[in-house]
């Protein structure tokens, strides 16, 4: 069975700290798709970032970056010099690579930032 | 990319009444298209899926339904809510990665 793991429920650093977000998953197909959404408080999703299992290059987007290690089933996402708007639940989500691409969502890491 | 528009943004009704939510998507033909419900500091529930239209998935059991009359177009119903349909309702759409619209929250009084 498909499963996505994102054990800190809840981190808090000060402006400027880089943090990172764990996402641990669990599958049995050999290709799949993992992401990273951003749900700040008026709660729509925010889309970051979707990695293929087959390419397995970190990748960074301005402070953001994503380190994925399928031997290890880890896909772990840094924010460097956190800022207060980087304040937001983020969840991790798996989905197959063919059919109904149904993603299964990790519950989410609650990133407060403080000034 | 995709653009998911959602209504109404709020929504108050009372135990027993009807639900109607909709959702469009623009920027894209033949979109899979999903419901889903988040409950107050919770994680994401799936609630139904649509790979066409007319064709509606239900990942769990519950008072509610989907319909999808249009490519384009998804419904999510309900003929009768409970106290617990109360929720955040998020539709998105979308092939590899879903795209999400801004959400209806539902307080069932």
């Amino acid at each position: 069975a498909q499963k996505v793991t994102q054990a800190q429920t809840e981190i808090s650093v000060v402006e400027k700290e880089d943090v990172t977000l764990d996402c641990v998953y669990e599958t049995r197909d050999t290709t799949y798709y993992l992401f990273w959404y951003k749900q700040p408080p008026s709660g729509e999703l925010v889309f970051l970032i979707r990695r293929n299992s087959f390419d397995e290059q970190n990748e960074i987007s301005g402070r953001y970056s994503w380190n994925f290690q399928k031997s290890t089933s880890s896909f772990n996402f840094t924010i460097t010099a956190s800022q207060v708007v980087d304040s937001a639940v983020y969840f991790c989500a798996l989905s197959e690579a063919h059919g109904t691409y149904k993603y299964i969502f990790g519950t989410g890491t609650r990133l407060k930032v403080l000034a | 990319s995709q653009t998911i528009h959602q209504w109404p943004a709020t929504l108050v009704q009372p135990v027993g009444s009807p639900l109607s939510l909709e959702c469009t998507v623009e920027g894209t033909s033949n979109p899979n298209l999903y419901w889903y419900r988040q409950a107050a500091g919770r994680g994401l529930q799936l609630l139904f899926y649509s790979v066409g239209i007319g064709q509606i998935s239900s990942e769990v059991p519950q008072n509610l339904s989907a319909s999808r009359p249009q490519d384009r177009q998804f419904i999510l119903s309900s003929k009768k809510l409970l106290l617990s349909d109360s929720g955040f309702y998020l539709c998105a759409g979308g092939e590899y990665e879903q795209y999400f619209g801004p959400g209806t929250r539902l307080t069932v009084t």
